[in-house]
């Protein structure tokens, strides 16, 4: 139980264009979804918490109108990079939080290449 | 702010001995606390957690870690380790909203 998908899991764009990537509750839902952001060799930095039905909220420094987080139904949320530029390539990843409970289960990942 | 701090980057130990992961977390209340492993290119996978109650937390393959309040640590530990574990681990505390913070990171080599 509690497995996370994303899709897709790799992704290479060019510079200017938009990706979006979905992360998936398999079975279970999860009210609130958290998008990370891992550079090499080094730590996830939370970048937003997805919430159901409502608005985002994004950590200091992220900017919304870059990174657009829609979460429409309590297994879905989606994270769309827009413009994207070459310093945006990162692995991506995305975990859901069960609802009612505090852990949260990470999604494999998505490796994004700006080029 | 909550912090979580992993005081080795790298640690490398025989197959077959113990290894023991450390990890300082600073926090007000009672924290929750958790240790995920990543294998390269992969998500994360919840070893283990501590909420409250007994300190000594049993996870999965093989994993315990033990809360001690007064050194405000939560040590991974693990008597007979494997080469399927290396991988990097991280100690995470959770805060407001369920988010968590995390360590750096200990990446863990296994030498046959």
């Amino acid at each position: 139980g509690a497995v996370v998908s994303q899709h897709p899991s790799r992704v290479i764009c060019k510079s200017g264009t938009s990706v979006k990537i979905e992360c998936r509750s398999l079975d279970f839902q999860a009210t609130t979804m958290f998008w990370y952001r891992q550079f090499p060799k080094q730590s996830l930095m939370l970048m937003a918490t997805s919430n159901e039905g409502s608005k985002a909220t994004y950590e200091q420094g992220v900017e919304k109108d870059k990174f657009l987080i829609n979460h429409a139904s309590l297994t879905l949320s989606t994270l769309t990079v827009t413009s994207a530029h070459p310093e945006d390539s990162s692995f991506y990843i995305c975990s859901a939080n069960p609802t009612g409970t505090y852990e949260q289960y990470f999604g494999p990942g998505t490796r994004l290449t700006v080029t | 702010a909550q912090s979580v701090t992993q005081p080795d980057i790298h640690i490398t130990v025989s197959e077959g001995a113990s290894l023991e992961l450390r990890c300082n977390y600073s926090y007000g209340a009672t924290p929750y606390l958790f240790w995920y492993v990543q294998s390269p290119g992969q998500g994360l996978q919840l070893l283990l957690k501590y909420f409250s109650g007994d300190t000594l937390v049993q996870g999965i393959k093989g994993f315990e870690a033990e809360f001690k309040r007064s050194q405000s640590s939560f040590n991974l530990r693990k008597p007979s380790v494997h080469w399927s574990d290396a991988a990097e681990y991280f100690c995470a505390v959770g805060e407001e909203g369920n988010k968590l913070v995390f360590g750096a990171g200990t990446i863990l080599r296994v030498k046959s």
